[in-house]
């Protein structure tokens, strides 16, 4: 069945530090890819979207680009803030479908 | 605008109480759903619906009902509450393109269930 699979926190960088966080996914078809951010005591936030192969998506310096060879949809950011501070979700929703599937989430800690 | 907001916040039941949760959205979405939120597993969908009037079984469908009498409003119930219910539950709306679109969540409500 579809399913995504995120890299496992928590992750620990220092400001001004480059983040990736992997995400891969299972899925039938051409699924839309997502990331969600959610900052503590709150909901989730959509970060970014990509609906189609070879698509990037960015958003408040965060960026990434749905790879249909690698079935992937890693984030990155060139330089961590510590507002940058919250855990991260990544998901996908299939083309024929209703239902979002979420990753576990990576919790990322940024310290000054 | 509110977007999407949740009642209560936070609440503890007993083993066997029951209590509905109401969720609300004022961006005229046609899809809603319920999650809920455990350590370590991500979000789990419980139920959703894509529109008024209907509904339907998500992954973790057991031990809750739901009700969407009204477009703007999504009710979640525990019939017989348990400890394993214990959770942070998030609904989220989606629309008007339907399921493809980007999910809009509310803030949470937090239920310890003794």
């Amino acid at each position: 069945g579809d399913s995504v699979t995120q890299m496992e926190g928590p992750v620990t960088l220092s400001e001004e530090a480059f983040l990736t966080i992997n995400c891969t996914y299972t899925a039938t078809g051409y699924p839309s890819l997502f990331w969600y951010v959610q900052y503590p005591g709150e909901g989730l936030q959509l970060l970014l979207k990509a609906t189609k192969a070879d698509d990037k998506g960015s958003n408040k310096g965060f960026e990434a680009t749905y790879r249909k060879e690698t079935t992937s949809f890693h984030l990155e950011k060139g330089s961590v803030q510590v507002s940058d501070s919250a855990v991260y979700f990544c998901a996908l929703i299939p083309n024929t479908g209703n239902q979002f599937y979420f990753g576990t989430g990576t919790s990322l800690t940024v310290i000054p | 605008n509110a977007g999407v907001t949740q009642t209560p916040k936070f609440r503890v039941l007993k083993t066997g109480q029951s209590m509905t949760l109401l969720c609300a959205q004022d961006m005229n979405h046609e899809y809603m759903y319920w999650y809920r939120q455990d350590p370590g597993m991500g979000l789990r969908l419980i139920h959703y619906s894509v529109g008024e009037g209907t509904t339907a079984k998500g992954e973790v469908p057991d031990g809750y009902n739901v009700s969407r009498l009204k477009k703007q409003n999504f009710l979640l119930g525990l019939e017989s509450a348990a400890p394993s219910q214990t959770s942070v539950y998030f609904c989220a709306s989606s629309g008007p393109g339907g399921g493809q679109e980007t999910q809009y969540f509310g803030p949470g409500t937090r239920l310890l269930v003794l």
